[in-house]
């Protein structure tokens, strides 16, 4: 497996300003995701981020939105921009170990946006 | 399309209890895996178990077990003498290896286990 950690684990922002979140991993990855869980809700992905280039977006998020770096093979960062209250969720980095089928996931960070 | 359905969105059950979390998947790959995760009041998504496709044996691992039927398109999750540290949100998730790494999840089964 992976162990993966993220920061902050949690945090209250004002609408109108950005929050990034770190993502750490012990050992290095090709495949790292990020993913938004908003209340009571399934896991939505939000982007791939790659390695030296530009992460890939699903449908419904772009990076103006959400930047992503993936500066090495062992941590990204996820920027919430702009925030709102309708972006208050769980974001969730995960991983896929090379040559491995099964994703990892971080702890999460508890976003709340007032 | 991929799809994967957990049709019961909450259930609560008496500690000790034996309790079937249901998850019936859709997709035309004949390769594909399915997974379960656990996420509890942490919020940390914790991997419980993968299966391949090509492996339809059902698997045990202490009180919980999964029942795997190609047939009916089904990767039930069965918690046998459940305690209240069972208390959580689990999903149900299906890769395709073909093209992308993405994970289909379901909407989640919130387990309420009382004392």
């Amino acid at each position: 497996s992976a162990v993966i950690s993220q920061k902050p684990s949690r945090d209250i922002c004002q609408r109108g300003t950005s929050l990034t979140i770190q993502c750490q991993v012990d050992s290095q990855v090709t495949m790292m995701f990020w993913y938004r869980q908003q209340p009571g809700q399934s896991l939505t992905l939000i982007a791939t981020a790659n390695q030296g280039s530009e992460a890939t977006y699903e449908s419904g998020f772009v990076i103006d939105k959400f930047p992503i770096s993936r500066p090495n093979l062992t941590f990204s960062t996820l920027t919430v921009s702009n925030m709102s209250p309708e972006d208050s969720s769980i974001y969730l980095c995960s991983v896929i170990p090379d040559s491995r089928e099964t994703q990892y996931f971080g702890p999460g960070t508890r976003l709340l946006v007032l | 399309a991929q799809k994967v359905t957990q049709a019961q969105t909450e259930i609560s059950v008496v500690e000790k209890e034996d309790v079937t979390l249901d998850c019936v998947y859709e997709t035309r790959d004949t390769t594909y895996y399915l997974f379960w995760y656990k996420q509890p009041p942490s919020g940390e998504l914790v991997f419980l178990i993968r299966r391949n496709s090509f492996d339809e044996q059902n698997e045990i691992s202490g009180r919980y077990s999964w029942n795997f039927q190609k047939s009916t398109s089904s990767f039930n999750f069965t918690i046998t003498a459940s305690q209240v540290v069972d208390s959580a949100v689990y999903f149900c998730a299906l890769r395709e290896p073909s093209g992308t790494y993405k994970y289909i999840f379901g909407t989640g089964t919130r387990l309420k286990v009382l004392a």
